[in-house]
């Protein structure tokens, strides 16, 4: 079975700071695929970035990044000089290769200050 | 290209009655999944559909069913409402694995 973890339930920030968000995954199968979503308001889920097990080379895009490790099995997600528009809940999921099922994590709330 | 769209928004049920859900997947999009958001649970997979056949199927009881059309449209349809099955229902679908999320309908239960 799958599991996802983001130990983080709320983080709080003032706008401009960096803050990073956690995710840890649990899976036996060695071909996976690790997903960010993000839900303002709206309640729409707005994709972000779906990683596989083999690349493991970060990403960055804008003020966007993505540490993927499997040493650790995390998967974390750094917002560089966050901005109030930031502000939602945060979801990392994952799913196994010929299932389109996505298991999330509990996600983050995040809160940008002005 | 239009996004994925979900009908109706929202839902208000009383407890027993029945409901069916609608999304239209992206153009070109032939994989639907359904998920089921709540405050307690998160999210949750519920199905999904390839082709109008059902790939994958969460840990849901019956009362829970779907269908895929052969425009790759889905419904998603839950008998015997119970309180419990107030939720943000979210339909997403998929052509090279990276799901994208319509904006759901909200069912309350009452």
């Amino acid at each position: 079975a799958q599991k996802v973890t983001q130990a983080q339930t709320e983080i709080s920030v003032v706008e401009k700071e960096d803050v990073t968000l956690d995710c840890v995954y649990e899976t036996r199968d060695t071909t996976y695929y690790l997903f960010w979503y993000k839900q303002p308001p709206s309640g729409e889920l707005v994709f972000l970035i779906r990683r596989n097990s083999f690349d493991e080379q970060n990403e960055i895009s804008g003020r966007y990044s993505w540490n993927f490790q499997k040493s650790t099995s995390s998967f974390n997600f750094t917002i560089t000089a966050s901005q109030v528009v930031d502000s939602a809940v945060y979801f990392c999921a994952l799913s196994v290769l010929g299932a389109q099922k996505l298991v999330f994590g509990q996600g983050t709330r995040l809160t940008i200050n002005p | 290209k239009a996004g994925v769209t979900q009908t109706p928004r929202y839902l208000i049920k009383t407890r027993g009655q029945q409901v069916t859900l609608s999304c239209s997947p992206i153009s070109g999009h032939r994989s639907v999944s359904w998920y089921q958001q709540t405050p307690g649970q998160g999210l949750q997979f519920l199905f999904e559909y390839f082709s109008e056949t059902q790939r994958n199927k969460g840990n849901f009881p019956g009362r829970f069913s779907g269908r895929q059309f052969s425009n790759s449209r889905s419904e998603m349809n839950v008998s015997t409402l119970e309180l419990g099955d107030s939720a943000l229902y979210l339909c997403a679908s998929s052509l090279t694995g990276e799901q994208y999320f319509g904006p759901g309908t909200r069912l309350t239960v009452t």
